[in-house]
Order: C-alpha cells, then sequence, then structure tokens
C-alpha cells in the first residue's frame, strides 16, 4: 500500500509500553475534538472523540485528556501493540462549521516488538 | 471496514484533463465529505454535501465540484488538472450533519 505521512514526526514505543501523543490547535471556538488513525493505504479511522465541556474521555486502551486553556490535546494508549502502529491525526471543528474537520499534521507512531 | 466504499482506487491522469471520483455513503447516512490528503498531510476540507445540497466549502478552487444523488452516493469532479491535484482524495459519510464522520479507503490520484 502507499505510504502516508514519510516526514511526519515519529514516536518510537516498545510493545507494552504506554503511548502519549500530543496535538495543539488554534481555534478557541473548536467544541468538538476527534482522533483518527491511519494505517497505509487506508482512510483514517475514527478512535475516540470528546467535546469542549469535558476535559477526559476513556475508551477501550485510549485516553483522550483536552486542556482548553492552552489548547492541547492528547491521545494516551495503554499496553501498545503492534497492530498501533499508524499515523494519527487530532481533527477538530466548531459548531459554525457544520461538520467541517480541521485536520492537524499527524503523528506516526512506531510500535517496537 | 466503516462501508463506505470509493472508487477507483487508484489513476493517473494528465495535466489539463478532468476527473471524476465516487463514493458510496454508509447506509442511512445522508452527509457526504470530500477531503484532500496531500503525501505526509493530515486530510484537508474539501466540501460537504447534506441531502443533495452543499453545505459547506474549504478553500478550493470552483474547478473542484461536487454532486450528491437521492440514494446519497457523491462524485468529486476537478477540471483542469494540475500537478498539485496529485493527492488521496477521501470521503467520509456521516448520519445528519452533526454526526461522526466515517471514512472511505480514499482514491489516490496521481496527475502527470
Amino acid at each position: 500500500g502507499e505510504s502516508v505521512g514519510l516526514h511526519l514526526p515519529t514516536l518510537s514505543v516498545q510493545e507494552g509500553d504506554n503511548s502519549i501523543i500530543n496535538c495543539a490547535y488554534s481555534n478557541s471556538a473548536s467544541d468538538y475534538f476527534i482522533w483518527y488513525k491511519q494505517e497505509s493505504g487506508k482512510g483514517p479511522q475514527f478512535i475516540i472523540d470528546i467535546r469542549s465541556n469535558m476535559d477526559k474521555r476513556q475508551g477501550q486502551r485510549v485516553t483522550v485528556l483536552l486542556n482548553k486553556t492552552v489548547k492541547h490535546l492528547s491521545l494516551q494508549i495503554a499496553a501498545t501493540q503492534p497492530g498501533d502502529s499508524a499515523v494519527y491525526f487530532c481533527a477538530e471543528t466548531h459548531n459554525n462549521a457544520g461538520n467541517m474537520l480541521t485536520f492537524g499534521g499527524g503523528t506516526r507512531l512506531m510500535v517496537k516488538p | 471496514e466503516t462501508g463506505v466504499t470509493q472508487s477507483p482506487t487508484h489513476l493517473i491522469k494528465t495535466r489539463g484533463q478532468q476527473v471524476t471520483l465516487r463514493c458510496s455513503s454508509q447506509s442511512g447516512h445522508n452527509t457526504v465529505s470530500w477531503y484532500q490528503q496531500a503525501l505526509g498531510q493530515g486530510p484537508q476540507f474539501i466540501f460537504q454535501y447534506y441531502r443533495e445540497e452543499e453545505n459547506g466549502r474549504g478553500n478550493f478552487p470552483p474547478r473542484f465540484s461536487g454532486l450528491q444523488f437521492p440514494n446519497y452516493s457523491s462524485e468529486l469532479n476537478v477540471n483542469a488538472l494540475e500537478l498539485d491535484d496529485s493527492a488521496l482524495y477521501l470521503c467520509a459519510s456521516s448520519l445528519e450533519l452533526a454526526g461522526k464522520q466515517y471514512f472511505g479507503p480514499g482514491t489516490r490520484l496521481t496527475v502527470t
């Protein structure tokens, strides 16, 4: 399949360790945030979302933290597995933008066995 | 799998030509959004269709146009192709405007 993110920031972690991927956003009007995972040759896959009235949300092995004061979003993956290797994008939108998503630049996560 | 399909998977066009890309939404989804993803970058919003009407548009020139059909499938048309149009084109469908967007696998367009 094609390569996604040839020159993206890369996070390399050992299998079983926790991963933290960070994202900064600039629009203070943003009120809905999503993390997507994109594997080579595939479209972005929804992981977890959070609205601006929350600062933390947990899913299965994933947690999203939102700090509106500094406009920062993070994705934490517990017990990282080889199947987690992919490019991760944060995306944001706001009420007046309908459903238009603005994506960040992405981070490549590499999991070492 | 998201249930969103796109065709073709890959295609190669020459500068100046026109191209049509197709997207079938997940069953029951009435909103389709199109994104362009250049290599090494995040997707950029092109436009969105809701119940056959354009509902929003990103910073793309008029030579990028679209359609949504009564069955909510969609087309992206690009006229007068330029080399910089080479990218992965993604469509995403959602149930209503505020719903989560589910992406298809994309169409890789190469303009030579």
